[in-house]
């Protein structure tokens, strides 16, 4: 099974509208921890926000906030007033640390076109 | 802080040379990730360090690559005998023990091409 499932491979969403990328997770963990990453046509990895799986509030980070639904397993990132910069590939990815373990599993990936 | 340095930025090879891709991690950062991003397998994760012993190797598709880091501020993933299939973006990232959520920084990328 995929540990990190995003089904949209691609979206579109007007300049200064907001739009939601889903985000699905699978893991027998306890403690874990969830990701997301940007990366832009130039090729580096951005990192968004982050959510731990204790924490009881969603995680903001100026625009970026991220939707945790922690029955549902799933992680969802919403930006707000999209930009132009935005447009991008943007990852979920997943930590499980209850032996430790400390890489990051990552999703296929979403899309992303801001169109003006 | 310079951030993740991978050198060099783009290699072009022929299929059967070798192929050393270097990463230096950030300073105090105890541990290092090699990943590999493909259009058909995304980012997969090859190996990772802590304080410079191999944690997992499970992913390092066999035995034409090798990693190593032979001190905390150097790392070397090497493929030999380079095959076309090999060509893709390899990313290196390192992290510190008690950071809990932005404390992964990536490097820029080396994109390999075997021709």
């Amino acid at each position: 099974a995929q540990k990190i499932t995003q089904t949209q491979p691609g979206m579109f969403v007007q300049e200064k509208e907001a739009v939601t990328l889903d985000c699905t997770y699978d893991t027998s963990d306890q403690s874990y921890g969830l990701f997301w990453y940007k990366q832009p046509s130039s090729g580096e990895m951005i990192f968004l926000i982050y959510q731990g799986s204790y924490d009881e509030q969603n995680a903001t980070e100026g625009r970026y906030s991220l939707n945790f639904q922690k029955a549902r397993k799933s992680a969802n990132l919403v930006i707000s007033a999209s930009q132009l910069g935005d447009s991008a590939m943007y990852f979920c990815a997943m930590r499980e640390s209850d032996t430790g373990r400390r890489a990051l599993t990552f999703g296929s990936g979403t899309r992303l076109q801001v169109q003006p | 802080d310079a951030g993740v340095i991978q050198s060099p930025r783009h290699e072009v090879t022929e299929m059967g040379q070798e192929v050393t891709l270097r990463c230096k991690p950030i300073s105090g950062h105890d541990y290092l990730f090699w990943y590999r991003q493909t259009m058909m397998r995304g980012l997969e994760l090859l190996i990772y360090f802590n304080n410079n012993v191999p944690i997992d190797d499970s992913g390092m598709p066999e035995d034409r690559f090798s990693a190593k880091m032979p001190n905390a501020s150097f790392s070397t993933l090497k493929i030999q005998p380079s095959e076309p299939r090999d060509s893709a973006v390899y990313f290196c990232a390192s992290s510190q023990t008690r950071t809990g959520g932005n404390g992964y920084t990536f490097g820029s990328g080396t994109r390999l091409t075997v021709v």
